[in-house]
């Protein structure tokens, strides 16, 4: 059982725009920075969002990020074939003093 | 553009001592900017942060894994390792070494990751 919540999937049609949620609580998410990654099949993961919101060079503006309460959400805009990844969210937890993470989200693009 | 690599047995018996290194290539570890780490996956499960060693030595553990896991650094060799102790089958999984952003704690750089299967 993950610490951080996410769907375990999601779906769309190419062009279109699909969000994710992570749900949190007070001693992560309300209290830390969210990030998103992303996990090609068979590859490491990648940093897609940090700060609840930044890119890191070299990640499309297709994919943004924000944070509300003790929630964080990653949009995927303009969906193409090769998003079909897993996504994970992750917070610092104060209360547990440990990285965690949510149990990722298989993204289909139909 | 700064590399990290896994290397280490991908086999380990039960009750042993599971040890990895990891080589950082392109940047130093001794760099007050970064904490460097270690995060698990079992074959088709979620992440699992292990944890990580500053750049003088401090380390934090995860709660879960604390009371058997030791992270250090060779700072000649640019180097650090994980060692986790009295391992069982549920210690099987890819691990991953990576840097980690000091301050907001991000994991920006990951070693492709080595699997280690815990096995007799």
């Amino acid at each position: 059982q993950s610490v951080l919540t996410q769907p375990p999937s999601a779906s769309g049609t190419p062009g279109q725009r699909v969000t994710i949620f992570c749900s949190g609580s007070s001693s992560n998410i309300g209290a830390n920075y969210v990030d998103w990654y992303q996990q090609l099949p068979g590859t490491a993961p990648k940093l897609l969002i940090y700060t609840n919101n930044q890119r890191p060079s070299g990640v499309p503006d297709r994919f943004s990020g924000s944070k509300s309460g003790t929630s964080g959400s990653l949009a995927i805009s303009g969906l193409r074939s090769e998003d079909e990844a897993d996504y994970y969210c992750a917070a610092w937890d104060d209360s547990l003093s440990t990285r965690v993470f949510g149990g990722g989200t298989k993204l289909t693009v139909l | 553009q700064l590399q990290l690599q896994e290397s280490g047995p991908g086999l380990v018996e039960p009750s042993e001592t599971l040890s990895l290194t990891c080589s950082v290539s392109g940047g130093s570890i001794y760099n007050s900017d970064y904490y460097w780490g270690w995060i698990r996956q079992p074959p088709g499960m979620g992440l699992e942060w292990i944890g990580s060693i500053y750049y003088n030595g401090r380390t934090h553990y995860g709660p879960p894994l604390k009371s058997r896991v030791t992270i250090s650094q060779d700072m000649s060799r640019n180097q650090y390792s994980l060692h986790l102790y009295s391992v069982t089958a549920a210690d099987t999984a890819i691990y991953y070494c990576v840097r980690e952003v000091s301050g907001s704690r991000e994991v920006d750089y990951w070693g492709k990751g080595t699997l280690v299967t815990v096995s007799s």
